[in-house]
């Protein structure tokens, strides 16, 4: 079955330090890969897709298909990254897409 | 400003009513969703809708029903069949497959 698995429920860094937020899915087939993120008090967005390369607020991640991750990264956590972070699976074509349970960023002063 | 409106924000139910809930959009995106958000769950698919006047049931659509009418509207109504219907409802939008979602801002339900 296909699943997302974000493995920490809270990860709480100081800011500065680097930051890496877990993912790993387990889908045999070509999957895309997204992180989206919800702010304090607004709504769920898109972060990046892995399609993308890009990197957005100093974040980036990288598919790893041998390992099935998609973990996102961050060298220097700021206070305002504070958010709670979803990892999400696409497959193929379809146009669902699968959720992880999230992991809450906590960025202390 | 295009987007994705949900409402209302909150909405109460008496056990055994059904409500529903308004998810509108004028991005022009041809697939909607519903979503359910309980804490530590994550998000869970309840609908989707590729086109107009037709959808599909996603992870958990015992106890809702959509319909697709019209490219902006896709509409989720909470029956009283569904067991545990308090929690965060989320709708979303994509242009296509796998481009990535917009979303609403959440509908928060509450059955007293």
């Amino acid at each position: 079955a296909q699943r997302v698995t974000q493995p920490e429920k809270l990860l709480s860094v100081f800011k500065g330090a680097p930051v890496e937020l877990k993912c790993n899915y387990s889908y045999s087939g070509s999957p895309e890969l997204f992180w989206y993120v919800q702010y304090s008090r607004q709504r769920l967005q898109l972060l990046l897709r892995h399609i993308s390369r890009e990197s957005i607020k100093g974040f980036t991640a990288d598919l790893n298909k041998g390992e099935t991750s998609f973990h996102l990264k961050k060298p220097f956590a700021q206070e305002e990254d504070s958010a709670m972070y979803y990892c999400a699976l696409g497959r193929d074509s379809s146009y669902k897409l699968i959720f992880g349970s999230g992991t809450r960023l906590l960025v202390r002063p | 400003d295009g987007g994705i409106t949900q409402s209302p924000k909150y909405l109460f139910r008496k056990e055994g009513q059904n409500v529903t809930l308004s998810c509108e959009q004028n991005l022009n995106h041809d697939a909607m969703y519903w979503y359910r958000q309980d804490p530590g769950q994550g998000l869970r698919l309840i609908y989707y809708s590729q086109i107009v006047n037709d959808f599909q049931k996603g992870d958990i659509a015992e106890g809702y029903s959509v319909s697709r009418e019209k490219k902006e509207s896709f509409p989720l109504t909470v029956t009283s069949a569904q067991k545990n219907p308090t929690a965060f409802y989320l709708c979303a939008s994509s242009m296509q497959a796998n481009y990535g979602y917009t979303f609403g801002s959440g509908t928060r339900l509450t059955v007293v």
